[in-house]
């Protein structure tokens, strides 16, 4: 069965300071994995996604995770934070050939200035 | 613009209503789905379908019912609104054989009184 697990539902960061939000996974078969980012009131967005090609992601908006399987882990970081970067991060699982993803509880990210 | 739709944004109904949920797509993805969303808790999938006259019940046990006639519509019903039902409903789309990745619409918020 895979799962989810994303350590901290809240992460504070100033302004300029590394964000690192951190997911870990299970998944019995190579899992596609996805960093999703929701700003208030709107839905998801797609912020980057694993998909076996390279273990380094880059994706919008400056982020970037890696994959580790050793570790089976997916964290996402950005090396300096912005006050737009403040918003709920979903990282989510599905493995291949798979038909329903798996989200993570979020982490909700606040910026002090 | 290819684009998700949802509405209403917010909805206010007393018990007993009947109530549906819109959700359009223009993006012609095959594959459409219902989430619900809580604070502080990872997305629950609650019907999905996978093309026309194709639709399934997700893991979260929901009184809602979903019909898919046309692609690009996916109408989420609820017959009888209850104070339980107060949440967040997050529509989605995904095209098969693109990746898993999932585009989602804005949402609607819905308050039972």
């Amino acid at each position: 069965a895979q799962s989810v697990t994303q350590l901290g539902s809240h992460v504070s960061v100033s302004e300029g300071a590394l964000v690192l939000l951190r997911c870990n996974y299970s998944s019995s078969v190579p899992p596609y994995l996805f960093w999703y980012v929701q700003y208030p009131n709107q839905g998801l967005q797609l912020l980057l996604k694993y998909t076996s090609a390279a273990t380094l992601v880059k994706g919008i908006n400056g982020f970037e995770a890696e994959f580790k399987k050793s570790e089976t882990s997916f964290h996402l970081t950005k090396p300096s934070a912005h006050m737009s970067d403040a918003a709920e991060y979903f990282c989510a699982v599905i493995h291949t050939g798979g038909f329903k993803t798996i989200f993570g509880a979020g982490t909700r990210l606040f910026v002090k200035a | 613009e290819a684009d998700i739709y949802q509405t209403p944004r917010y909805l206010v109904i007393g018990t007993g209503k009947k109530i549906t949920l819109e959700c359009s797509q223009t993006m012609g993805h095959d594959k459409m789905y219902w989430y619900q969303q809580d604070p502080g808790m990872e997305l629950h999938l609650i019907h999905y379908s996978y093309g026309v006259n194709s639709t399934e019940k997700g893991d979260l046990s929901s009184e809602s019912t979903v019909s898919r006639i046309r692609t690009e519509h996916f109408p989420l019903t609820l017959e009888s609104a209850r104070p339980s039902h107060t949440s967040q409903y997050l529509c989605a789309s995904s095209a098969s054989g693109r990746g898993y990745e999932q585009y989602f619409g804005p949402g609607t918020r819905l308050t039972v009184t």
